[in-house]
């Protein structure tokens, strides 16, 4: 059955970077775009990009251009997101999520979910 | 960007009462529209597709309706295990966006 695993909890500096790695199992990696989800403490869901696993091309959210990246690794069926520039307001639960590739991009597998803390 | 407005932001009721909850685009998504279920803790889980397809797996109490801009979720006959939040997310133009979600709390 499908899998995905996420890298474990991360304490990061201010201004620091974060890598978050997301491996899956079970399926054709190279059929699906993998998506980044955040989640602030208390608060509700925030798309921050995707990779189409097969291709390779990316698509951000405006709010984070300039400072994430999703990659991906096809050998090990695993995609990477890292932030940059990190500040308090980074401290959430990162999440990656399963989509298929025709746009209708419903997320049907989940990872676990990542706690990154920003913290000085 | 597209902006998700839902309604009610909480909502009190019991178990076996039938509940809806709304989700408003800014544009026109066509059925681009998906819900999900989110328990404190876990990852969200896909309730709803396509505006109204259910996913596999989940109970058929949970219906979703809509297309354009103005969607709902109606949940027929609450279970204990439904209290919850929960989000829309559409997909249009593949940028994603989601409600601010609806908190679903035991009267």
């Amino acid at each position: 059955q499908v899998q995905i695993v996420q890298s474990g909890a991360e304490v990061k500096k201010p201004g620091a970077s974060v890598k978050v790695s997301c491996k899956t199992s079970g399926d054709t990696f190279t059929s699906y775009v993998i998506h980044w989800v955040r989640q602030g403490p208390g608060q509700g869901l925030e798309w921050m990009g995707w990779i189409n696993a097969g291709v390779g091309n990316t698509r951000y959210s405006q709010r984070f251009q300039g400072r994430f990246a999703i990659t991906r690794d096809t050998s090990t069926s695993t995609a990477h997101m890292e932030l940059s520039g990190l500040t308090s307001e980074d401290t959430a639960v990162y999440y990656c999520a399963r989509s298929n590739i025709l746009g209708t991009y419903y997320f049907d597998y989940w990872g676990q979910g990542t706690l990154v803390t920003v913290s000085s | 960007d597209i902006q998700m407005t839902q309604s009610p932001s909480s909502l009190s009721a019991s178990v076996g009462d039938r509940v809806t909850i709304t989700c408003r685009a800014s544009h026109n998504i066509n059925i681009y529209l998906n819900w999900y279920q989110q328990k404190p803790g876990k990852a969200p889980k896909l309730l709803i597709y396509g505006a109204s397809n259910l996913q596999s797996g989940v109970p058929s109490r949970f219906s979703g309706s809509g297309s354009g801009t103005d969607f709902t979720l109606t949940v027929s006959s609450l279970q204990p295990e439904d209290f919850a939040t929960y989000y829309c997310q559409q997909s249009y133009n593949t940028l994603v966006t989601f409600g601010q979600g609806t908190k679903l709390e035991i009267k």
